[in-house]
């Protein structure tokens, strides 16, 4: 069974950086992933679709900032120079057999 | 630029139908893409409920199927979702957005604003 899985919650001061996860079950190394961001009160937002090779192409709009890799099943998502508006909900997502599967979510605090 | 709008009944009561709809500007289903329609219910992650091709075609997730219809009109341009039975398990804020498809992986770029639905008994 394809299953996301995200730590609930992370945090990181103002200008550092932070690396999330999201592992992918077991059997599932070569799935790519996409990240989406939810800032307070709005609507996800697409980040970047993330290969298996860590290579990745980022929407319209999303700042250098925000950057993809991967390792086995992890799939990462690296922000550097946080900023405020960066506090959000970051959701890892990918596509099963015929349905779209989310992971649970990380709150993201910055100090 | 594309944009997606969701519309639809804000309460809905217990054992009925659910019907929204998702007006698309900047871009006719026509001519392609899937769209899909996502839910999140208040202080929970994302749910995807299913997403409909631009021909009619469809996908829904297994755990709503036999509740879920998703379907298209192309001369308005617009996509709807009708969830029949609801209960307050599926009180949530529903999302509409655009289904991207690679080889490799689907994901959803751009999305509407959202709009919560409650289930009353």
């Amino acid at each position: 069974q394809l299953v996301l899985t995200q730590s609930p919650s992370a945090s990181a001061s103002l200008g550092a950086s932070v690396k999330l996860t999201c592992t992918l079950s077991s059997g599932h190394s070569n799935y790519a992933i996409a990240w989406h961001q939810q800032q307070p009160e709005k609507g996800p937002r697409y980040l970047m679709k993330l290969n298996s090779d860590g290579s990745h192409s980022k929407g319209d709009g999303i700042p250098d900032r925000f950057s993809g890799s991967s390792s086995g099943t992890e799939r990462f998502l690296t922000i550097s120079s946080l900023q405020s508006e960066d506090e959000a909900e970051y959701y890892c997502q990918t596509w099963g057999t015929g349905m779209g599967v989310f992971g649970g979510g990380t709150k993201l605090t910055v100090l | 630029q594309v944009q997606l709008q969701e519309s639809g009944p804000g309460l809905v009561q217990s054992s009925e139908t659910l019907s929204l709809t998702c007006t698309v500007s900047g871009y006719s289903i026509a001519s392609g893409y899937f769209w899909g329609w996502i839910r999140q219910p208040p202080g929970k992650g994302l749910e995807w409920i299913g997403s409909i091709f631009h021909s009619g075609t469809t996908y829904y997730n297994p755990s709503l199927k036999s509740r879920v219809t998703i379907s298209a009109d192309t001369s308005k341009n617009q996509f709807s979702l009708e969830l029949s039975s609801v209960t307050a398990a599926d009180t949530a804020v529903y999302y509409c957005a655009r289904d991207v498809a690679e080889i490799a992986l689907r994901w959803f770029d751009p999305w509407g604003q959202g709009t919560l639905v409650t289930v009353s008994s």
